[in-house]
């Protein structure tokens, strides 16, 4: 397997613009996970998939964002419109789950896609 | 906010030294892993060790947890040059919800 893809690897676009990332998952992975890391907050939890269906987004920081997962292969993460302050490097991570007692939620991130918004 | 914590925020050691790094979180947990983070890459799973574990090896990894103090460290032996990255714990205390620490970035000078 190629591991979590990512793109695009990098993007600098001005402030207002629509910025929109995409993943691919690892296939047989049920769990999708975005999440944002910049040197002030570090690694952030924006929001996670389980069979294509958002189970937690408590994380997206404002309205602006919206992410989905129209099928198995494939998730969108989308800020519309942007600001300076969304600058960051985004992660997509996958899993097959296994949490609870016995098991454990072991993540396979892709190489992120760095964002600066002027 | 961030369940885990590491200490040290960095650490520079020479090759061949071991390097230790220490996560505390706040709640109980399932489980603690260790991730890894070159410089421009995405994050790798280490090691993983679970609430009712206090000891865990991996080749050159060795990890601890003391859940009554809710602390964990990894311990690196025999560093290399290649050990340079950002070492995190993470922790899901709620489910899914992988939490990472701040992380320690290591340097080992060859």
């Amino acid at each position: 397997d190629a591991g979590v893809i990512q793109s695009p690897r990098h993007e600098v676009t001005e402030m207002g613009q629509e910025v929109t990332l995409r993943c691919k998952p690892i296939s047989g992975h049920d769990y999708l996970f975005w999440y944002r890391q910049t040197m002030m907050r570090g690694l952030e939890l924006l929001i996670y998939f389980n069979n294509n269906v958002p189970i937690d987004d408590s994380g997206m920081p404002e309205d602006r964002f919206s992410a989905k997962m129209p099928n198995a292969s494939f998730s969108t993460l989308k800020i519309q419109p942007s600001e300076p302050r969304d600058s960051a490097v985004y992660f997509c991570a996958s899993s097959t789950g296994l949490a609870g007692v016995s098991g454990a939620n072991v993540l396979t991130f892709g190489a992120g896609s760095r964002l600066t918004v002027l | 906010s961030q369940q885990g914590e590491e200490d040290p925020q960095a650490l520079s050691i020479q090759e061949g030294e071991n390097a230790t790094m220490n996560c505390s979180y706040k709640t109980s947990i399932n489980n603690l892993q260790w991730y890894r983070q070159n410089s421009g890459r995405g994050l790798v799973h280490l090691i993983l060790i679970r609430s009712n574990e206090r000891e865990k090896h991996s080749g050159r990894l060795r990890v601890t947890l003391d859940t009554s103090k809710k602390s964990s460290s990894l311990l690196i032996t025999a560093s290399r040059a290649a050990d340079t990255a950002s070492y995190f714990c993470a922790t899901d205390a709620k489910g899914f919800k992988t939490i990472f620490g701040a992380g320690t970035r290591l340097f080992v000078k060859a």
